[in-house]
């Protein structure tokens, strides 16, 4: 089982929808939770972090995390074509802390 | 400098030979990172530099693979006798003491290995 999964997608929205990005893991014991965006030929960069269960939102983004379920997700509320990226789901785990990514889910808003 | 550097932007490189790529994190960030990033794929973890402890080395894939971390500034990668499967966009990320694991990314290093 890999520590952190996504689906890869790609996943296409039409501009003005929700996208929801979802992700697991595998180490009970994380405590911090983080999803990047990539542009393609950029470097990531950090859009949420959440590290208490339920909701979080940041202007059209919104992280949800259940622990017990070992579960985070992102929403993107009115998708906009400048939102197509891939979206990186990162966990920091216990002991040493070092952050681990999923592989990515691909976003496609389409005007 | 304000954010992440790193250094050479781009490295293109004979099968069998040696390179170092360099990573100067953010100023007062005592947590460096280096991750691989093949084309189309997501980032995997090589190493991971908190503060004074030793190196978290366990994504290193062979013992090509090497990093140090000078002075808890800037650190090295170092890659000898490069693979072809080594080609690969070589990410470098830091973080503070505190919130470690929101991560400030370099624009990377890419290594095509001939």
């Amino acid at each position: 089982q890999k520590e952190v999964e996504q689906n890869s997608g790609p996943l296409s929205v039409p501009e003005g929808a929700i996208a929801s990005l979802n992700c697991t893991y595998s180490d009970r014991g994380s405590q911090s939770f983080f999803w990047y965006r990539q542009y393609s030929g950029k470097s990531p960069e950090l859009i949420m972090s959440i590290y208490s269960n339920g909701d979080k939102e940041d202007g059209r983004f919104t992280a949800q995390l259940n622990k017990a379920s070992q579960y985070v997700s992102l929403l993107i509320r009115d998708s906009q074509p400048s939102d197509s990226a891939t979206y990186l789901c990162a966990v920091e785990g216990t002991g040493g802390f070092k952050t681990i990514f999923g592989a990515g889910t691909r976003l496609f808003v389409k005007a | 400098g304000a954010g992440v550097s790193q250094s050479p932007s781009n490295k293109v490189t004979e099968k069998g030979k040696d390179v170092e790529l360099r990573c100067d994190p953010i100023s007062g960030h005592t947590a460096l990172y280096w991750y691989r990033q093949s084309l189309g794929q997501g980032l995997e973890f090589l190493i991971y530099f908190q503060g004074n402890s030793a190196p978290d080395k366990s994504g290193l894939p062979s013992d090509r693979f090497s990093a140090e971390r000078t002075g808890g500034s800037v650190s090295t990668l170092t890659i000898q006798r490069t693979q072809q499967e080594d080609s690969a966009v070589y990410l470098c990320a830091s973080s503070g003491t505190f919130n470690t694991g929101e991560l400030f990314f370099g624009e990377g290093s890419r290594l095509t290995v001939l």
